[in-house]
C-alpha cells in the first residue's frame, strides 16, 4: 500500500545535539510538508517542498532545515537553534504543490523529546 | 486571512448522525473548505472538501452554505472509530502561500458514547 513512513516513532535528543527525522513517501507525490504540533493546539507549518531541489520556509522554519535531494524523502533537522524543539512532527505530501483542491496525506508523526 | 470558528467540543451517541458545525464569515469566493480529523497519536487524515456544492463521499457530507459563510460536516452514523479531532480548514486557489499549505486551529473534540 502507498504511504508515507516517518522514522523514528519517538526521538529524544541531549540539549545542543542536532537530530534529523526521516520522511519517506511511495505515492509519486510533487509536494511534501512538515508541521510541528504542541499538545493541545493545531499544526503550524515548519516547510514545504513543491518540487525536488527546492523548498520554502512556513511560519515556523527557526532552527529547523531540509533537504529534498530525492522526490520520496523530505528530511527535516531540528538544530540545536531550536530553543523548544520537544513536539510531536508530522510530515505530509499532496500530489501537487498547491493543495487548494486536492487533499494531503499524513504519516503518523515522530514525537521528540529533550533528555 | 479568512479564518474558521469551531466548537471546543461535542458529543455523539453512537449511530446516530453527527453534524459538526464550522464558522468562516470572512471566506473570500475562491477558498475552498477542508476538513480532515485526528486521532491520538496519528497524524490528521483527510476528510471531505468543497468548494460550493455539497459533497458526498464514502466518509461524510459536506453542506455549505448558500451565501459560503459557513459550513457542516455530517458523519451519518457516528461510530466509536470516529472519535477525533475535526479541523475545518480553507484554502486558497490563487497563486499565494495560502494556496500551498493548510493552516490549521484547534479542531472540534467529537466524543462518541457507546
Amino acid at each position: 500500500d502507498g504511504g508515507i513512513t516517518q522514522s523514528p516513532k519517538y526521538l529524544f535528543r541531549k540539549e545542543g545535539q542536532n537530530v534529523t527525522l526521516s520522511c519517506e513517501q511511495n505515492l509519486n507525490h510533487d509536494a511534501m510538508y512538515w508541521y510541528r504540533q504542541d499538545p493541545g493546539q493545531g499544526l503550524r507549518l515548519i516547510y514545504y517542498s513543491q518540487i525536488v531541489n527546492d523548498f520554502q520556509k512556513g511560519d515556523i522554519a527557526e532552527g529547523y532545515s531540509v533537504s529534498r535531494e530525492k522526490k520520496e524523502s523530505f528530511p527535516l533537522t531540528v538544530t540545536s537553534a531550536q530553543k523548544n524543539p520537544t513536539a510531536f512532527y508530522l510530515c505530509a505530501s499532496s500530489l501537487r504543490g498547491r493543495i487548494y483542491n486536492q487533499p494531503q496525506h499524513f504519516g503518523d508523526g515522530t514525537r521528540l523529546s529533550i533528555l | 486571512d479568512a479564518k474558521t470558528t469551531q466548537p471546543n467540543s461535542m458529543e455523539s451517541n453512537e449511530e446516530e448522525p453527527v453534524h459538526l458545525p464550522c464558522n468562516h464569515s470572512t471566506i473570500s469566493g475562491t477558498d475552498y473548505i477542508h476538513w480532515y480529523r485526528q486521532l491520538p497519536s496519528q497524524g490528521p487524515e483527510y476528510v471531505i472538501h468543497g468548494l460550493t456544492s455539497n459533497v458526498n463521499n464514502r466518509m461524510a457530507s459536506l453542506a455549505i452554505a448558500e451565501d459560503r459563510k459557513s459550513s457542516t460536516l455530517i458523519l451519518h452514523r457516528a461510530t466509536l472509530r470516529d472519535a477525533a479531532v475535526y479541523y475545518c480548514i480553507l484554502t486558497k486557489s490563487y497563486s499565494g502561500a495560502g494556496s500551498y499549505q493548510l493552516t490549521f486551529g484547534k479542531g472540534t473534540k467529537l466524543s462518541v458514547i457507546p
